[in-house]
Parts: structure tokens; sequence; C-alpha cells
């Protein structure tokens, strides 16, 4: 079964403490692996796009990173703003997006 | 320039009755999405429109759910005799890349709709 899983479920940080978000997925036929953040009350924004195993990419504290399992997302020296949901996404075969259910990030200054 | 707008931003409607949902993409971007997105889970992929076509209606949970996009422009889901398990916040995302592997897509705020 193709499926998306993310974890933690949530995740609560002191502000500077360096961390991981996983996503490991079940989807054949990779053609695309997403990260965004969600805000409560608001649309996902976008963040990540990583196609093939061993890409990565980086924006100001995150860094996401893919293998043929599984995505990270490491946030580094984390700020309060950095709170959010952290979504991941995968692209299949036959135009699917399954997304995870996301981790809730909590940053305490 | 404006991001994508959803209207009505809430829709409460009794069991039953039709509702209709619109988005109005950035303008220029080819790609429209529809998602829904149930309380507390993960984003639920609906439909999917390169121009005004949507080449693949299969993600659509039930005949009740059907979604049409004009003018390269507003796409609107409709949702026949809502039901209960209908409730969620229905999200729209447009992007200006024509194919579904292309990175970026911009959401907008979402319908919640709840269903009584």
């Amino acid at each position: 079964e193709d499926q998306v899983t993310q974890s933690p479920e949530a995740l609560r940080l002191q502000e500077g403490e360096s961390s991981s978000l996983n996503c490991s997925y079940t989807v054949s036929g990779l053609r695309g692996l997403f990260w965004y953040r969600q805000d409560p009350g608001k649309g996902p924004e976008f963040l990540f796009t990583l196609y093939s195993a061993g890409e990565e990419k980086e924006k100001e504290r995150l860094k996401a990173t893919l293998t043929k399992k599984e995505s990270f997302l490491h946030i580094t020296a984390p700020k309060p703003e950095d709170s959010a949901t952290y979504l991941c996404a995968v692209l299949g075969n036959f135009n699917k997006f399954y997304f995870g259910s996301g981790t809730k990030l909590n940053v305490k200054p | 320039g404006a991001g994508v707008s959803q209207s009505p931003s809430n829709k409460v409607t009794e069991k039953g009755k039709d509702v209709e949902l619109r988005c109005d993409p950035i303008s220029g971007h080819t790609a429209l999405y529809w998602y829904r997105q149930r309380l507390g889970q993960g984003l639920e992929f609906l439909i999917y429109f390169q121009g005004n076509s949507a080449p693949d209606k299969s993600g659509l949970p039930s005949d009740r759910f059907s979604a049409e996009r004009t003018g390269e422009s507003v796409s609107t889901l409709t949702i026949q005799r809502t039901q209960q398990e209908d409730s969620a916040v229905y999200l729209c995302a447009s992007s200006p890349h024509p194919g579904l592997a292309s990175s970026e897509q911009f959401f907008g705020p979402g319908t919640r709709l709840t269903v009584l």
C-alpha cells in the first residue's frame, strides 16, 4: 500500500536545540518528495522538492535530505518562529500525491 | 500580486445539501490542485487540472464530488448531497509549472466545510 509516514507526531525543542524530522514512504515510482510548512489556519507553504536519492537542499536553518526510503528535515538552531506543522508529500506513479499527517514542531524560547 | 484565494472561507450546511467551493488561482498559473484536510490528518489529494483539463479524476472520494475549471482560471469543487464525513478544510493550490512533478505549489487559505 502506498503511504507516507511522518515521525514524530509532535516535537518540542528549546531554542537552539537542533533536531530532525523523518518522512518515510512506501510509494512506488517516486517522482518527487515535497516538504511544506503549515501554520495554524493557513494553507501549506512550500519549502523543498527532492527528486532523487542523495539529493540535499537547504534554506536558512532547514536542510532536507532524501534516501530511497525516507527523507529527513534537519532543523539547525531553531527559533520560536520555526514553530509550525511540517508536512511531507510524495508524488508517485499514476499521478497521485500522498501526504503524511505531519510533525507539529514547537520551539520554546 | 494576489495569492490564491478561496471562497467562502467557512461554510456550514445541512446534510443532504449541495455546496460549491471556489478557487481563484494566481494569474497565469496553468496547474491547479484540490486537496481535502480532515481534522488532525494530512492532506488528501483530490484532483489536478492542467489548463481546463483534469486527466485523472480517480482521487475524488465519491461520485458526489465533481470539479471543473474554466478559462484556465477559476475552479469550482462541487459536493452534492453532503454527508457529515465531508466535513473538512478544502484547500486549493496553483503552480506556474505544467507538470505534476514540478516543484512549487502555492496554497490558498482553504474553505472550512462543516456538515451538520
